[in-house]
């Protein structure tokens, strides 16, 4: 079993300031984490993962991630928010093997305030 | 990485008809395809699992009968939304997990946003 909680549905944050969006997980078996954006009325765009190795994970546009298994966390982090940082990011997990589906979070509304 | 294609991308119908969303793995083989549903300002929810050959599973409280799902080849999964009404408008997405580097990956098509009026 596996599921994926974020702990904030809506994040408001400056423009050039950090962002912080959290996840916590729960997996009965060896997880593999991401995080996907998606931009209003679009698709879904990867932005990072996790898949056991590193622990500090680094993806596009400047995001990257940590998994922190004693806490079962993998938290979103940007140093300086965009405009263009704007949207929806979800919290993704699923085994690391297998053909198993994803579970999504709730989501993270992330507005960023010129 | 792999690529999976969905189409359409967007398609606007009336009430009661039915509508075909193509799922495609362009360069591998996907004996399991996964179907997600986006209500407005939700997440995405599993709808149905769906298997190369053989019938689909369905989540508690999806209709089998309306949305059918076919997994006729390795390559393609169709979800049909049959008799469609306006609370069917969504947005649907398909995934398929590929082995990549040790680790199985999951990859999404496009998705689909359905209006129906």
């Amino acid at each position: 079993a596996q599921s994926v909680t974020q702990l904030d549905s809506h994040v408001s944050v400056s423009e050039g300031t950090p962002v912080l969006l959290r996840c916590n997980y729960s997996s009965s078996y060896s997880p593999s984490l991401f995080w996907y954006v998606q931009h209003p009325n679009k698709g879904l765009q990867l932005l990072l993962k996790y898949t056991s190795a590193a622990t500090l994970v680094k993806g596009i546009n400047g995001f990257e991630a940590e998994f922190k298994k004693s806490e079962t966390s993998f938290h979103l982090t940007k140093p300086s928010a965009h405009m263009s940082d704007a949207a929806e990011y979800f919290c993704v997990v699923s085994p690391l093997w297998g053909y198993q589906k994803v579970t999504f979070g709730t989501g993270t509304k992330l507005q960023v305030i010129p | 990485g792999a690529v999976v294609s969905q189409h359409p991308s967007r398609v606007i119908c009336k009430s009661g008809t039915s509508v075909k969303i193509e799922c495609r793995s362009l360069d591998f083989q996907a004996t399991t395809m996964f179907w997600y549903r986006q209500f407005p300002k939700q997440s995405l929810m599993l709808m149905a699992t769906s298997n190369e050959g053989s019938k689909a599973t369905y989540e508690q409280g999806v209709e089998k009968d309306k949305f059918l799902i076919n997994h006729a080849s390795l390559t393609l999964s169709t979800l049909t939304v049959t008799s469609a009404h306006p609370e069917d408008s969504s947005f649907y997405i398909c995934s398929a997990r590929v082995p990549s580097q040790g680790f199985t990956e999951a990859f999404f098509g496009q998705g689909t946003r359905l209006t129906v009026v």
